[in-house]
């Protein structure tokens, strides 16, 4: 079965500086896609950023990175200079098919 | 190009009564998929449909939940009875075929209250 673990319900960021959110996957097949989507108060789910596992180097999308380890298993998103507007909760998702969903992280940034 | 469109956006209904949520997927999408998010289990996948069959339906969580996809560019989610357990946000999205690693596309969700 495939799984997405993200162990930190709460983050809290100074605004400018740049926050990891943590994200470990387990899955047996050899092909599949990691996603992270951002959920605002607001609740529609925005897509920011998508690595494949053949990927060879690390997703970026502006401010937004995917650290990608994969014997490690991992696929932390790297927000840099962080802003107001990236309060919210962000999930992690495995897919080869369908959408597996992590239990997400909330993100508060401090002016 | 309009988005995965959901209907309605609110529902406040009483127990026992029951409930249908509509979904127009992107044209052209093949798979649509129904998630239900509440606080306690997070997003769960409901079921996913391939060119309208259901492929999975093993989230759908019991027999009051019904999903079908009669053509191509609409689904439906029915709860009879409804129950205050099953008040949610409920997601439907799509994507361009069922072996495509790209973005899932989201509608804005459906809100039920469930008194």
């Amino acid at each position: 079965a495939q799984k997405i673990t993200q162990t930190q319900p709460g983050m809290f960021v100074q605004e400018k500086e740049a926050v990891t959110l943590d994200c470990t996957y387990d899955t047996s097949d050899q092909s599949y896609g990691l996603f992270w989507y951002k959920q605002p108060s607001s609740g529609e789910m925005i897509f920011l950023i998508y690595q494949g596992s053949y990927d060879e180097q690390n997703a970026t999308e502006g401010r937004y990175s995917l650290n990608f380890q994969k014997a490690r298993k991992s696929a932390n998103l790297v927000i840099s200079a962080s802003q107001l507007g990236d309060s919210a909760m962000y999930f992690c998702a495995l897919r080869n098919t369908p959408l597996v969903f992590g239990k997400g992280t909330r993100l508060s940034v401090i002016a | 190009d309009a988005g995965v469109i959901q209907s309605p956006r609110h529902e406040v209904t009483e127990m026992g009564q029951e409930v249908t949520l509509r979904c127009k997927p992107i044209s052209g999408h093949n798979s649509l998929f129904w998630y239900r998010q509440t606080m306690m289990r997070g997003l769960e996948l409901l079921i996913y449909f391939n060119n309208n069959v259901p492929i999975d339906d093993s989230g759908m969580p019991e027999d009051r939940f019904s999903a079908k996809m009669p053509n191509a560019s609409f689904s439906t989610l029915k709860i009879q009875p409804s129950e205050p357990r099953d008040s949610a946000v409920y997601f439907c999205a799509s994507i361009p075929g069922q072996g495509a690693f790209g973005e899932l596309f989201f509608g804005e969700g459906s809100r039920l209250t469930v008194l």
